[in-house]
């Protein structure tokens, strides 16, 4: 059975650093790509990026280009999402999702549970 | 960047009710849409990719339809445990744009 495990909720203050982690199972880990996605309170999905779990290679939305970084260990079939330094407005409950089919225009078809990170000081 | 817009951004129906919803995109011509549908406090769920395909372990009153740059998601006979919020999502080799959701309730 396929299934997305995510880290637990956080709550941190403004400037501080924080990785949250997904872990897959039941499949190959590295054959399909890794999603995150943003939800702030009350408010819809934002897509944040995508990363290729075999090489690590990632693409970015523009809008979290430079404060967020996606990584990979596929070691232990994670994925990683880290803020260096985290702001008020990053409050939000973060997706990862597991792409269709190993390519990177593809769909989700498995979802973490959410982790919920609250920013405040 | 594409834009995807949905209608409504709310919608109100009774059980049995045949409900749809419309997915716009901003530009292109593609069949690279999926629609989910998310429950308050939980993962979202796939329910259709590719503009049309039915996911798998999904229930056949749910389907979509369209290409190019509109799209629908249709709900025959509306069922209690079909509320929730519906996005639409295009997704390419580059970029995800999700639709804002339409929320939907039982009457």
């Amino acid at each position: 059975e396929v299934e997305l495990v995510q880290s637990g909720a956080e709550v941190k203050k403004p400037g501080e650093s924080l990785k949250i982690s997904c872990k897959g199972s039941g499949y190959n880990f590295t054959s399909d790509w890794i999603t995150w996605v943003r939800q702030m309170p009350g408010q819809g999905l934002q897509w944040m990026g995508t990363i290729d779990p075999s090489d690590s290679y990632t693409n970015y939305s523009p809008s979290f280009q430079g404060h967020v970084t996606m990584s990979v260990d596929k070691s232990i079939n994670t994925a990683y999402l880290h803020w260096s330094s985290l702001k008020a407005s990053d409050t939000a409950i973060y997706f990862c999702g597991k792409l269709s089919g190993g390519y990177s225009s593809s769909w989700a078809d498995y979802w973490g549970q959410g982790t919920r990170v609250t920013v405040s000081s | 960047d594409i834009q995807m817009t949905q209608s409504p951004s709310t919608l109100s129906a009774s059980v049995g009710d045949r409900v749809t919803i419309t997915c716009r995109a901003s530009q292109g011509s593609f069949t690279w849409l999926a629609w989910y549908q998310q429950k308050p406090g939980k993962a979202p769920k796939l329910l259709i990719y590719e503009a049309s395909n039915l996911q798998s372990g999904v229930s056949s009153r749910f389907s979509g339809s369209g290409s190019g740059t509109d799209f629908t998601l249709t709900i025959d006979s509306l069922q209690p445990d079909d509320v929730g919020t519906y996005y639409c999502q295009h997704y390419n080799s580059y970029s995800w744009a999700f639709g804002q959701g339409t929320k939907l309730e039982i009457k």
